[in-house]
């Protein structure tokens, strides 16, 4: 399995414009989180699904964001407007939620730049 | 769900044993100590973790006290590549899979 894979990479936008970020979970998986990380916070849980079913999004900054898994393999991570403080590397990961220790699979991250 | 406390950075030179301590007096029974690491500019990786029972692995050794309130992962011949960010997380109640990063400890292997 080639991992947790998130798309695109890097992202640089204008304030004001929408973002979207993507993530496809590894294959058998049925958990998803999405994480945002800057110097100043740190790693930050900003929504969690499990079966295609938002659980907590209580790490959801604002209205301006929003999350959905349509399906098992497939996620967004959407902002609109984007601003300056949205900057930052998110992180998608992934983990088989059948018992409580399993380990989650972390992709290699977006890096969101607004201008 | 019980917090972690871990020094902000530590030292180790290279080849030799990187202790890294963790704080979480307030763990529930239930409650499992998850290891990650974060080696700049990538996503975490999961190390180890553990219950109650010292748990080793290819990757390190984790030491739980007898009380739970206190863990210690064991790097046993650290290496440059080693130098990442330490997470020591405790997981929430059962049936819940999120994981919270507090700041963790910056290790730095030195040559």
């Amino acid at each position: 399995d080639a991992g947790v894979i998130q798309s695109p990479r890097h992202e640089v936008t204008e304030m004001g414009q929408e973002v979207t970020l993507r993530c496809k979970p590894i294959s058998g998986h049925n958990s998803l989180f999405w994480y945002r990380q800057t110097m100043m916070r740190g790693l930050e849980l900003l929504i969690y699904f499990n079966n295609n079913v938002p659980i907590d999004d209580s790490g959801m900054p604002e209205d301006r964001f929003s999350a959905k898994m349509p399906n098992a393999s497939f996620s967004t991570l959407k902002i609109q407007p984007s601003e300056p403080r949205d900057s930052a590397v998110y992180f998608c990961a992934s983990s088989l939620a059948e018992t409580e220790n399993t380990e989650a699979f972390f992709g290699q991250g977006t890096r969101l730049t607004v201008v | 769900d019980a917090k972690t406390t871990q020094p902000p950075s530590m030292d180790c030179a290279e080849g030799r044993a990187a202790n890294l301590p963790c704080n979480h007096s307030t763990i529930s029974g239930n409650e499992y100590v998850y290891w990650y690491r974060q080696i700049h500019s990538q996503g975490p990786q999961y190390i180890i973790h553990g219950l109650k029972n010292n748990e080793t692995n290819e990757m390190a050794s984790l030491i739980i006290t007898e009380d739970r309130k206190s863990s210690t992962l064991i790097l046993p011949h650290a290496t440059l590549r080693d130098t990442a960010v330490y997470y020591c997380i405790v997981r929430v109640s059962r049936g819940a899979q999120k994981l919270v990063f507090g700041q963790g400890t910056r290790l730095t292997i030195n040559p």
